[in-house]
């Protein structure tokens, strides 16, 4: 069974780089076909797509986060990561990792999620 | 970016009623080219992730009781449970697959009465 679990700081300041790594167990990146996710949700508000990756390196981003986030993929440790960088107040939530399913050539729905991981921006 | 909203925001039933959740996106999800809706919805109980119940809108996905029915097309999606039970307490979302940034509507949170 997939599972997905991310770790990370769970206190960053402002105007840092927020870090997360999420380990996939019960299944290999290098072999699956899908994308890979990551999904926040501020306090209070919805949830809102980050970007994805694909074991290839190709990269779907969110335009409203494009400019701040890199993602990656590491095939030989089954894991992958994003980067967030110039954080703010605003950048507070709890972020999922997912498998981010392929379907007929598209992106499409996410599946495992992770438990999710809370990250706070504060000095 | 294609908006999606949910109603009702929350809906508060008593054991064995019927529920229904409403998913709206701004735009059409239903593609001509293979005439699938993209859209799928997940349950989030207390404590734990989202959990994956329908894609292309109405399929199930393995597992997921069958009181729970997902329907609709192009702009207008439910989610329906036919009789509500103690473990459907949950937070219900529906997320747009049909064009990049995948967007989720605002939840709808499901209480017993």
């Amino acid at each position: 069974q997939l599972q997905l679990q991310e770790s990370g700081p769970g206190l960053v300041k402002p105007s840092g780089t927020l870090s997360l790594t999420c380990t996939v167990s019960g299944g290999s990146l290098g072999t699956d076909i899908h994308y890979w996710g990551w999904i926040r949700q501020p306090p209070g508000k919805d949830l809102e797509w980050i970007g994805s990756i694909y074991t290839s390196g190709t990269t779907l981003y969110s335009p409203s986060l494009e400019s701040r986030v890199t993602l990656s993929v590491d095939t030989s440790e089954n894991r992958f990561s994003l980067k967030l960088s110039s954080v703010a107040a605003s950048d507070t939530a709890i972020y999922y990792c997912a498998r981010h399913l392929r379907r007929e050539g598209s992106a499409v729905w996410f599946d495992p999620w992770s438990q999710g991981t809370l990250v706070i921006v504060s000095s | 970016d294609i908006v999606v909203t949910q109603s009702p925001d929350s809906l508060t039933m008593s054991l064995g009623e019927r529920a229904t959740i409403n998913c709206k996106p701004s735009q059409s999800v239903l593609s001509t080219f293979n005439n699938k809706n993209y859209l799928a919805w997940y349950q989030r109980k207390p404590g734990q992730p989202p959990k994956l119940l329908f894609y292309w809108a109405s399929t199930r996905e393995s597992g997921v009781p069958d009181r729970f029915s997902g329907g609709g097309s192009g702009t207008y999606f439910t989610l329906t449970i036919s009789s509500l039970q103690a473990e459907d307490v949950a937070v219900y979302y529906c997320q747009q697959y049909y064009s990049p940034p995948y967007t989720f509507g605002q939840g709808t949170k499901l209480e017993i009465k």
